[in-house]
């Protein structure tokens, strides 16, 4: 089955909005977690990332939110800009273990000016 | 410069043909892993590898072969190539370290079967 699952495949928000991007997984041993920026055409490139010993970590305008009792994780994106339309990618892994990075199917974000 | 190049970045094949995938990184990095993209999946991982002249079975890794001959060069092999396998595929390698597992991608390369 699908370790990691995003279960919105797309997202429009205003810009100036606020965008969050959810992301949900099934493996309780898994320590790191990621989101990944495409733009189309283009490789993937990480955004950000955390441990899973904060349940917070900003960067800007971007912040991830761990829920590790949830097994979710979210990415948050304020003031959203049109550049920022892209598929976003989030992903879980596990230090130690088989060094395997599991990706979601993806969340398609448009943002409208 | 970049770090991760795959070629060829695009090809067209026949089915039952056969294709390898090449994939080179000067990252120094341990960690070498094969991707294909389809709309709606994501990335999915086909194989990957730790170490030179060891690879592993990602998720889907049915129907594909890889190579690691030295730590800089990871194939893709498809020996029999289907129409199911059209798709774009990413090479990237990585290496844990403080900051997690961070994957550095190549370019991709945009693969039909036809």
């Amino acid at each position: 089955g699908q370790q990691v699952k995003q279960s919105s495949p797309s997202l429009t928000v205003q810009e100036g909005g606020i965008s969050i991007l959810n992301c949900d997984y099934e493996n309780d041993m898994f320590d790191y977690f990621a989101w990944y920026k495409k733009y189309p055409d283009n490789s993937p490139t990480l955004l950000i990332s955390v441990r899973s010993n904060v349940d917070k970590r900003e960067d800007g305008r971007l912040t991830v939110f761990l829920n590790k009792s949830g097994k979710h994780f979210s990415l948050h994106i304020t003031a959203s800009q049109p550049e920022d339309t892209a598929v976003y990618l989030c992903a879980a892994d596990r230090q130690g273990g088989s060094a395997k990075l599991i990706f979601g199917e993806g969340t398609k974000l448009t943002v409208s000016s | 410069e970049a770090a991760v190049t795959q070629s060829p970045r695009s090809k067209v094949a026949v089915t039952g043909g056969k294709v390898t995938l090449s994939c080179h990184q000067t990252n120094n990095h341990d960690y070498m892993y094969w991707y294909r993209q389809d709309t709606g999946h994501g990335l999915r991982l086909i194989h990957y590898s730790y170490v030179a002249d060891s690879t592993e079975k990602g998720d889907i890794p049915d129907g594909y072969k890889a190579s690691r001959p030295s730590q800089e060069n990871f194939s893709l092999i498809l020996e029999l190539a289907s129409l199911s396998q059209t798709a774009v595929y990413f090479c990237a390698s990585s290496e844990w370290d403080s900051s997690g597992n961070t994957l550095y991608f190549g370019e991709g390369s945009r693969l039909i079967v036809v």
